[in-house]
């Protein structure tokens, strides 16, 4: 089954980019939309946005202005950047993937901002 | 203030049934596929249902999932101590072109 992971720096600046790229596994990343989510500790869940493997996205107006998705199928990943982030960026992020494949979500990675 | 409205909190005893309500607006759960989400205390949200009613692989059928107009609701019977936990509803809203969320449902068994 499709498997999916997260990977990111753990700890970011503030006013600078976070980066965080998500590994898929068990299957082709060659279809459907891959999707981003954040937790902040002790909130609820935030829906960032999705990729398709056309490269076409859609983004949480929220975020819009500071949020970028990517692709590479060569490597079977979709990665996220947030530009600006302050402390208020500071969460678990979470990639999933599309229900057709089951759904799945990966444990998340702790991204704190802080100097 | 999260797009979709759940309540804070809910809860009910061993064995008994508990419901979960989401309610939205016709640009997010009237036109559009309901999914939910368990996350169990300090671990990764799961889905739960998806498409309004449908239970992914290995869910159990004590889970269940209806929508009716702009609102969707879990069922959850046979309620064990293994489900407290949050639940998320989430769907698509097609006005912001973006996936939105309920604040979370803390579920208690007691």
């Amino acid at each position: 089954q499709v498997q999916v992971q997260e990977s990111g720096p753990g700890l970011v600046k503030p006013s600078e980019t976070l980066s965080v790229t998500c590994t898929v596994s068990g299957g082709s990343i060659s279809r459907y939309s891959w999707t981003w989510f954040r937790q902040p500790a002790g909130k609820g869940l935030e829906w960032i946005g999705r990729i398709n493997t056309s490269g076409s996205t859609n983004y949480n107006p929220s975020l819009k202005s500071r949020v970028t998705l990517s692709i590479d199928t060569s490597k079977n990943q979709f990665s996220l950047q947030l530009s600006s982030v302050t402390a208020a960026d500071t969460a678990v992020y979470y990639c999933a993937s599309p229900v057709a494949v089951g759904g799945h979500w990966g444990q998340g990675t702790l991204v704190t901002v802080s100097s | 203030q999260s797009v979709l409205t759940q309540p804070p909190s809910v809860s009910a005893a061993p064995g008994q049934k508990v419901t979960i309500s989401c309610s939205g607006s016709s640009s997010n759960i009237g036109n559009n596929h309901v999914s939910w989400y368990q996350q169990l205390p300090g671990t990764a949200p799961k889905l739960l249902i998806y498409d309004n009613d449908n239970r992914p692989s290995g869910i159990p059928d004590r889970f269940s999932g209806s929508k009716s107009g702009t609102s969707a609701t879990l069922g959850i019977t046979g309620l064990q101590t293994g489900d407290e936990a949050d639940y998320y509803c989430g769907t698509w809203d097609s006005s912001l072109s973006s996936g939105v969320f309920g604040g979370g449902t803390k579920l208690t068994v007691l």
